[in-house]
């Protein structure tokens, strides 16, 4: 596609349900991110993707998080028994990152707004 | 090991004046640094990326921002702020070396009053 797609783009859930988040990145980039962005706070890395492999995934807040990639492109971010806490503007990033190049550009997606109530 | 500062959480000019929203950065190697805006309900959207090669780099939305070693710093101006410019800003730092993950600062919301 054109850019990066997000979806769905709110997502209202109850305290400890199950939700996915996904992304589908701009066809051809290798690399793929996922933040969180909370209210008055930056971006908060979360994992990154290289294909389909997960070499950094130091940002996930605990292993009621994960994500998966497939076939090098779409994502999903999976997260279980939601608390409040974990409500936040969930956004995801695709580049081409070429290895060594250093001004690989990151494209945004406009984001997941998840809201646990 | 990197990090960036962003100082003011909000910055708020009249239209016609000048834009500065402040980035310092703090990396072990030299850096590359970018900026990005964020309106409201919508994704990152680059403006501009220091790559050591010149240190004054203009953007989009008629944005530049200049690369100061001696003071780590990366601030972004505009001569002239315009209605259109109110968003939320970004600073980034990235090493040169190894991982892809830039470090984000907090933002710095941009209100432009008429």
């Amino acid at each position: 596609g054109a850019g990066v797609s997000q979806s769905p783009s709110n997502k209202v859930t109850e305290k400890g349900k199950d939700v996915e988040l996904r992304c589908d990145p701009i066809s051809g980039h290798t690399a793929l991110y996922w933040y969180r962005q909370s209210l008055g706070q930056g971006l908060e890395f979360l994992i990154y993707f290289q294909g389909n492999s997960a070499p950094d995934k130091s940002g996930l807040p605990s292993d009621r998080f994960s994500a998966e990639r497939t076939g090098g492109s779409v994502s999903t971010l999976t997260i279980q028994r939601t608390q409040q806490e974990d409500s936040a503007v969930y956004l995801c990033a695709s580049s081409l990152a070429h290895p060594g190049g250093g001004t690989d550009t990151q494209y945004f997606g406009p984001g997941t707004r998840l809201t646990v109530l | 090991a990197q990090s960036v500062t962003q100082l003011g959480s909000h910055v708020s000019v009249s239209e016609g004046a000048l834009v500065l929203l402040r980035c310092n950065y703090s990396s072990s190697v030299p850096p590359y640094l970018f900026w990005y805006v964020q309106y409201p309900n919508q994704g990152l959207q680059l403006l501009l990326k220091y790559t050591s090669a010149a240190t004054l780099v203009k953007g989009i939305n008629g944005f530049e921002a200049e690369f100061k070693k001696s003071e780590t710093s990366f601030h972004l101006t505009k001569p002239s702020a315009h209605m259109s410019d109110a968003a939320e800003y970004f600073c980034a730092v990235r090493s040169t070396g190894g991982s892809y993950i830039p470090t984000f600062g907090r933002g710095t919301s941009l209100i432009v009053h008429p």
